[in-house]
C-alpha cells in the first residue's frame, strides 16, 4: 500500500459524458501527477500540481481538466469522452518537486466508456 | 524532448540473470528512475541512478551512463513473481517523469 487513495476504482460510463476522478496524496506529499496508461500502452504523463498550483502539462487533451485542493486531493476531470479514453488512470504523490522525489502510485481507476 | 527505447519484451528462466536495457535522449536530464509494473497494478519504484555508475538493493541493480544515455536494470536469482513490466524512466526537473513503453519480462521454470 502505497498511501496514495483513488477513487472510484472501476468507472463504465458512455460516450459523451463527464467523469470526475479524485486522489488523495499521501500525507506530507506535496506534489501530485496524474498519468493515463492505455491497453498495451506506456504509462502518459498528463498534468502535475504541486502545493495547489499546476507545475506541468504533458499530453491532456483540452477535454480533461485537473485541479488540486487546499487539502492536496486532486481530482481529474474527463468530458466529451470518447471511446479511446477508455484506459487506466493513475494518481502519484511525491513529497517535493526535488530531483529523485520518489513518485508513489495509486491503485489507479480503470475507466470503461462503451 | 525526451526519446526513450527498451526492449518490448524478455524471457528468462527462474533462478538465472537478466539485464534490461534503455537509452535515452532526454533533455534537462536529472536522473532516471526504474520502476516495476505486475498486469492491472500501479507501479512501485525499484531504484534511481543521478549519477554514473552501478546501485545495488539486494537481488536488483540498476547502472547509469549519462554521457551515453543508457542506463540497465540488472536482476539476480530470478524469481517467478519478478515477471512483469519494468519501466525506465528519466527524470527532468520538477520531478517530471517520462516513461518508456516498457520490458514485459516473463520468467518460466
Amino acid at each position: 500500500d502505497s498511501g496514495v487513495t483513488q477513487t472510484p476504482k472501476h468507472l463504465i460510463t458512455a460516450t459523451g459524458q463527464r467523469v470526475t476522478l479524485r486522489c488523495s496524496p499521501r500525507s506530507g506529499d506535496l506534489s501530485v501527477y496524474w498519468y493515463q496508461q492505455s491497453l498495451d500502452q506506456g504509462l502518459q504523463f498528463l498534468i502535475q500540481y504541486y502545493n495547489g498550483e499546476e507545475r506541468a502539462k504533458g499530453n491532456i487533451l483540452e477535454r480533461f481538466s485537473a485541479q488540486q485542493f487546499p487539502d492536496l486531493h486532486s481530482e481529474l476531470n474527463l468530458s466529451s469522452l470518447e471511446l479511446g479514453d477508455s484506459a487506466l488512470y493513475f494518481c502519484a504523490s511525491s513529497v517535493d518537486i526535488d530531483r529523485g522525489n520518489e513518485q508513489f502510485f495509486g491503485p489507479g481507476t480503470r475507466l470503461t466508456v462503451l | 524532448g525526451q526519446n526513450i527505447d527498451q526492449p518490448t519484451e524478455m524471457t528468462a528462466t527462474e533462478g538465472a540473470i537478466v539485464q534490461i536495457n534503455c537509452t535515452y535522449q532526454t533533455s534537462g536530464f536529472n536522473g532516471l528512475f526504474w520502476y516495476q509494473q505486475h498486469a492491472g497494478e500501479a507501479p512501485t519504484f525499484l531504484s534511481y541512478n543521478v549519477l554514473d555508475g552501478l546501485e545495488e538493493k539486494g537481488r536488483f541493480s540498476s547502472f547509469l551512463s549519462r554521457s551515453k544515455g543508457y542506463s540497465y536494470l540488472l536482476l539476480k536469482e530470478l524469481q517467478m513473481k519478478d515477471s512483469a513490466s519494468y519501466l525506465c524512466a528519466p527524470v527532468k526537473g520538477g520531478n517530471m517523469l517520462t516513461f518508456g513503453g516498457g520490458t514485459r519480462l516473463m520468467v518460466k521454470p
